[in-house]
C-alpha cells in the first residue's frame, strides 16, 4: 500500500526567506504526485502535480517541487515567501483506476511565516 | 467558477443520533470522493463514486457509515449512529474521470462535532 510522510509537523520562516517543504512517498509504481494546500476551516486547493516527464514541476503562486525517484522525494519549494503563504500544506499520492486517482495523503506540514 | 459545494459547513450531534451530509460536484465530473479529516491530521479517502456506481469503499466503516449518489450527480453521506471518535472535517471533491493525470477539486468541507 503507498504511504506518504511529510517530517516537518510546523515550519517557521520570514516573509522573504526561501521554503522547503519535504515530502517523501512509497509506492510500488511510477507515482502520480500532488501538493495541496489547506487554510484554516477551508477545502484543499492544488498547487501542483507530477504524472510523467520534467521532474521540476511549476505551479501556482510561485510554487515548485522537484520530483526525486532515487530518494523518493517529492520536495516543495518557494524562494520566497509571502505572509499569504500561512497555511498548512499537504503531500499526496494517487492511485489511478479508471474513475480517477485516490489520494493517499501525507500528514501535512504547517507554514508559519514571521513578518 | 465552478467549484464543489457542500452542505452544512457546521454542524454539532449528540452521541448515537444520525447525521448526514451533502454534496454537489462540479458539473460533468462522473467521479466523487468522500474524504474524513481528523483534526492535524490528513484526510483520508472512505468512498469513491463514478457516477452512481461505488468503486472504492474500503476504507467506510460499514457498521455506521453510508453513501450514495442515487443519481450519479449530488452525494450524501451518512453517519448513524454517530460517535465521539466521528468528530472531524469531512471533504468531498469531485474530478473527470479519466484515469491517470485527473485533478480532484475539493469543497470546503462539513466541520462535524459529536458531543
Amino acid at each position: 500500500a503507498q504511504s506518504v510522510t511529510q517530517p516537518d509537523i510546523h515550519i517557521t520562516v520570514s516573509e522573504g526567506a526561501s521554503l522547503e517543504l519535504r515530502c517523501n512517498y512509497s509506492y510500488g509504481a511510477t507515482p502520480y504526485l500532488f501538493w495541496y494546500v489547506q487554510s484554516p476551516g477551508q477545502g484543499l486547493q492544488l498547487l501542483l502535480k507530477y504524472f510523467s516527464g520534467d521532474t521540476l514541476v511549476q505551479g501556482i503562486k510561485g510554487f515548485e517541487a522537484e520530483f526525486k525517484r532515487s530518494q523518493s522525494s517529492f520536495n516543495l519549494r518557494k524562494p520566497s515567501v509571502h505572509w499569504s503563504d500561512a497555511a498548512e500544506y499537504f503531500c499526496a499520492v494517487g492511485a489511478t483506476n479508471n474513475a480517477g486517482n485516490m489520494l493517499t495523503f501525507g500528514g501535512g506540514t504547517r507554514l508559519m511565516v514571521k513578518p | 467558477e465552478a467549484e464543489v459545494a457542500q452542505s452544512p459547513r457546521y454542524k454539532i450531534t449528540e452521541k448515537s443520533q444520525a447525521v448526514a451530509f451533502w454534496c454537489d460536484p462540479i458539473s460533468g465530473h462522473a467521479t466523487l470522493y468522500w474524504y474524513r479529516q481528523i483534526l492535524g491530521q490528513g484526510p483520508e479517502l472512505l468512498v469513491q463514486f463514478q457516477d452512481e456506481s461505488v468503486v472504492d469503499d474500503s476504507q467506510l466503516p460499514k457498521d455506521r457509515f453510508s453513501a450514495e449518489r442515487l443519481k450519479g450527480v449530488d452525494s450524501t453521506l451518512k453517519i448513524q449512529p454517530a460517535e465521539l471518535g466521528d468528530s472531524a472535517m469531512y471533504l468531498c471533491a469531485s474530478s473527470l474521470a479519466r484515469g491517470k493525470g485527473t485533478e480532484a477539486f475539493f469543497g470546503q468541507g462539513t466541520r462535524l462535532t459529536v458531543v
